[in-house]
């Protein structure tokens, strides 16, 4: 199984800056088969990124994601409130799939 | 637009069963892989399984092979879950989510409560 690590556990910025997120493979992820999710207290998860660096439909461009093989990384430029929430990686192209285990960001 | 329901969700006492339901629309729901993914309280997200759209492909998790059931009814729309020999550790809110075969989960349910409780 590929397990995700994500890091760090929590981030609390304040509005404007820039967050970094980190998630890192225990194995390659071909094709950059990796997503980003956002989930906000009592939601669903919404997807951001897929691809490692594809902005699904909707998605500020304050969010991009970049990364390939092992690494992967997530930045939200110029943060806004309802960026609070909690970010969560997935690879989806080896089952079974699997999720990292999130990073908290309070802003 | 695109629209999961989950339903079924509730409370059972351990080694009960459940089945949950997702309703589809705004989509063709045929042409489309479907995953099952649950989040326990406070904690993150889980992948249980995912099913073809002609039944040809189905995948689970570990920690529900053998008691968990994933199938679909595509003339209904809707995808299920049935869940036996259920424990503590399944509480959890269970979503139904497009995809999940070699692309994202576009879109998700609202998500429906598990509880697992003597």
């Amino acid at each position: 199984d590929i397990v995700l690590t994500q890091s760090p556990g929590t981030l609390s910025l304040s509005p404007g800056e820039r967050a970094t997120l980190s998630c890192r493979a225990s194995q390659s992820i071909p094709y950059n088969y990796l997503a980003w999710y956002q989930q906000r207290p009592g939601q669903a998860p919404r997807p951001l990124i897929s691809w490692a660096s594809s902005r699904a439909t909707g998605i500020p461009d304050r969010f991009s994601g970049s990364g390939s093989g092992t690494d992967f990384t997530l930045t939200i430029s110029g943060l806004e409130p309802e960026d609070s929430g909690v970010y969560y990686c997935q690879q989806y192209g080896s089952m079974p799939l699997t999720f990292g285990g999130g990073t908290k960001v309070e802003i | 637009q695109v629209q999961l329901v989950e339903s079924g969700g509730g409370e059972v006492k351990p080694g009960g069963s459940l089945r949950l339901s997702c309703a589809a629309s705004g989509f063709t729901f045929s042409e489309a892989h479907m995953s099952w993914i649950r989040q326990a309280p406070g904690k993150g997200l889980e992948w249980l399984s995912c099913i073809a759209p002609g039944d040809n492909f189905i995948k689970y998790a570990d920690s529900v092979r053998g008691r968990f059931t994933v199938s679909r009814d595509n003339a209904g729309n809707s995808l299920y879950l049935h869940m036996n020999s259920l424990r503590a550790d399944d509480t959890a809110i269970y979503y139904c989510a497009t995809e999940g075969n070699y692309k994202p989960h576009e879109y998700w349910g609202q998500g429906a409560l598990v509880t697992v409780s003597s």
